[in-house]
């Protein structure tokens, strides 16, 4: 079954540290995979877009990794700001179009 | 760029009623996407247009549920009759291709249906 499985659920951190969400997936074919920021209230904003040659993608702060071997993939946020508090999801296209999302992780960035 | 247009933001209506959600896509993109989000079930893919022609509407629920995307710069979801099982946010995205370019999302219809 193709799914998407991300940890942890959710995650409280302070402002100015670093962290980072996981992203396993079983999706076959793989074509690509994608992180999503989604803030409450609005719609989810494009971070990274990998395919299977790319082993890590940065977006100023945010660094993604893949591991197309072991289907693994991760967000490194470097240095968390209040305004990183949103919800991570990790979406995966398979070969042929499908989308599979996984259920996001909701960051909480106190000060 | 103004970016996907959705509105009506919040729509609130009682059961049987019907409801028109409306989406302006990015010019340019030729991909165009309805997406229903629930805490439950989280994101899922209602339908999608490639060229305004509809390609996959496998995610439509049921008969109740209808898309249509008359030009590249409009599409419409319409649910007739509304249920409370309906009440969802629901998205509009586009992006320049169907593969390998970002999804451009708007902000989203809060449907409520009492």
């Amino acid at each position: 079954k193709n799914q998407v499985e991300q940890s942890p659920q959710s995650l409280i951190i302070l402002e100015g540290k670093n962290c980072t969400l996981q992203c396993n997936y079983t999706v076959s074919p793989f074509s690509n995979l994608r992180w999503y920021k989604q803030d409450t209230g609005r719609g989810p904003v494009s971070l990274t877009i990998m395919t299977f040659s790319e082993n890590t993608k940065s977006n100023g702060r945010y660094t993604a990794t893949l591991d197309a071997d072991t289907k693994q993939s991760s967000l490194h946020i470097t240095a968390s700001q209040l305004s990183d508090s949103a919800s991570y999801i990790c979406v995966v296209r398979q070969y042929g179009n499908k989308l599979v999302f996984g259920a996001g992780t909701i960051l909480r960035v106190k000060s | 760029d103004a970016g996907v247009i959705q509105s009506p933001r919040h729509e609130v209506t009682e059961m049987g009623q019907e409801v028109t959600l409306r989406c302006k896509p990015i010019s340019g993109h030729n991909s165009l996407f309805w997406y229903r989000q629930t805490m439950m079930r989280g994101l899922e893919l209602l339908i999608y247009f490639n060229n305004n022609v509809p390609i996959d509407d496998s995610g439509m629920p049921e008969d109740r549920f209808s898309a249509k995307m008359p030009n590249a710069s409009f599409s419409t979801l319409k649910i007739q009759p509304s249920e409370p099982r309906d009440s969802a946010v629901y998205f509009c995205a586009s992006s320049l291709d169907s593969y390998n370019s970002p999804l451009h999302f708007g902000n989203g219809t809060r449907l409520t249906v009492t």
